[in-house]
């Protein structure tokens, strides 16, 4: 199995902004995933985050809006950068393990 | 391309009733199927899985079956209850070099007692 924390879990932010999310791991793993949970949507992926190399993107996300780093294999960051309110989503990072998905608890994001 | 689909919500159901939540999927290879859950103020985690064709996967009373000849997952579960008041999404996985999962938009469940 494998324990994802996942800050802040939740934050009111002023359109303009950027916010850093933090995703930390308890074990190694090769590939981390952000998604985006839009109000009445299904999971979109937004990115693959591999360390020692960049992200790899979803179609209709780009790295100056949503940069991501992977300095380690127990840590990854995803930055929602330059947020309108339509940035307002929860954020959820993910890991496999054995073929299971291990889920953050997730951040809520209101850009106001 | 992959994709899935599942039934919109919500679904109002009454305690003890007979649960049907309908998936469908379009995948390319031969994809692993899954039901994860996402209980109120809770993170997503996995409810079930089935890995190839004929398999059914199980936990907590739900049920679905690897169904590859209508390309279907549906969860069934034959006696809700209260706690199983949640969303539930549909996914698949298809283990290649982009290996990652695409998800269903979600079915939101409403037992009422």
């Amino acid at each position: 199995s494998a324990v994802i924390s996942q800050k802040p879990s939740r934050d009111i932010c002023q359109r303009g902004t950027s916010l850093t999310i933090q995703c930390q791991v308890d074990s190694q793993v090769t590939m981390m995933f952000w998604y985006r949970q839009q109000p009445g949507q299904s999971l979109t992926l937004i990115a693959t985050a591999n360390q020692g190399s960049e992200a790899t993107y979803e179609s209709g996300f780009v790295i100056d809006k949503f940069p991501i780093s992977r300095p380690n294999l127990t840590f990854s960051t995803l930055t929602v950068s330059n947020m309108s309110p339509e940035d307002s989503s929860i954020y959820l990072c993910s890991v496999f393990k054995a073929t299971e998905a291990f889920f953050g608890q997730g951040t809520r994001l209101t850009v106001v | 391309g992959n994709s899935v689909t599942q039934m919109e919500g919500p679904v109002t159901l009454s305690e003890e009733a007979f649960l049907t939540i309908n998936c469908t999927y379009t995948a390319t290879g031969y994809p692993s199927l899954f039901w994860y859950v996402q209980y109120p103020g809770e993170g997503l985690q996995l409810l079930l899985k089935a890995t190839k064709a004929d398999d059914k996967g199980s936990n907590k009373g739900f049920e679905a079956t690897y169904r590859k000849e209508t390309t279907s997952f549906h969860l069934e579960k034959g006696s809700v209850q209260v706690s199983d008041s949640a969303v539930y999404f549909c996914a698949l996985e298809v283990l290649n070099r982009d290996d990652k999962i695409i998800f269903g938009k979600g079915t939101r469940l409403h037992i009422l007692p």
